[in-house]
């Protein structure tokens, strides 16, 4: 079983629609984190957190909202969709008490969100 | 402005030979630095990393050189085998977030 889950794995939405991206984890890490890659432009941070009570803004979280709902959940929201924020989402985790091992993010399978 | 950047957006080479995988970096901040591989249709993958305070890691076909002088880290693959198709992240670490890089797409030839 993966450690990282994505849901949904691709989803069409039309322009101006609100939509939720979840992330679950399995894997005991307290940090949380959303990307989105672009071509060319690899990959941004949109939010992150170090554990339930913190949530941070990253580059680009204009347009972007998150919930920690618990240490293996972190979702992402968009609340009026617009065709610039197609792209392939990613959840991240990392385990900030691993010595040596911190700095290292283990991804989820992405989701696909195409805005219409 | 990019901080961490990959100047190739894609390399070829014949398997069995040498790959190499450029990135630069303008953050003297940064004091770890990781190379992901990501295939299509799955998240981007660990893959070798290097602590600031070295000058080269070695993992099996991986070796990954950083020149902090020039702020600059390499990845080198050899020998090349066609399963290594895939695109090449570098990320760069400030101690709590990960910068990445364009990406490189890597293909190797049978």
């Amino acid at each position: 079983d993966a450690d990282v889950t994505q849901t949904p794995r691709n989803r069409i939405t039309k322009t101006g629609k609100r939509i939720m991206l979840e992330c679950s984890q399995t894997k005991g890490h307290d940090r949380m984190y959303w990307y989105r890659q672009d071509p060319g432009l690899g990959l941004r941070l949109i939010y992150y957190s170090f554990d339930v009570k913190d949530i941070n803004k990253g580059e680009i979280s204009d347009g972007y909202s998150v919930s920690r709902q618990a240490q293996a959940k972190f979702s992402l929201s968009l609340e009026s969709a617009i065709p610039n924020q197609t792209a392939l989402y990613f959840c991240a985790t990392s385990d900030s008490g691993q010595p040596g091992k911190g700095y290292e993010q283990y991804f989820g399978p992405g989701t696909r969100l195409t805005v219409t | 402005d990019q901080q961490v950047k990959q100047n190739s957006p894609s390399l070829s080479v014949q398997e069995g030979r040498i790959s190499i995988l450029n990135c630069d970096y303008t953050n003297s901040m940064f004091d770890y630095f990781l190379w992901y591989k990501k295939y299509p249709a799955e998240g981007p993958t660990f893959l070798i990393s290097i602590s600031s305070i070295k000058d080269k890691n070695e993992d099996g076909r991986f070796t990954v050189f950083l020149n902090k002088s020039a702020k600059h880290l390499s990845l080198h693959i050899v020998p090349s085998q066609p399963g290594d198709s895939a695109v090449y992240f570098c990320a760069a670490s400030d101690g709590n977030m990960l910068t990445f890089g364009g990406g490189t797409r890597l293909m190797v030839k049978p």
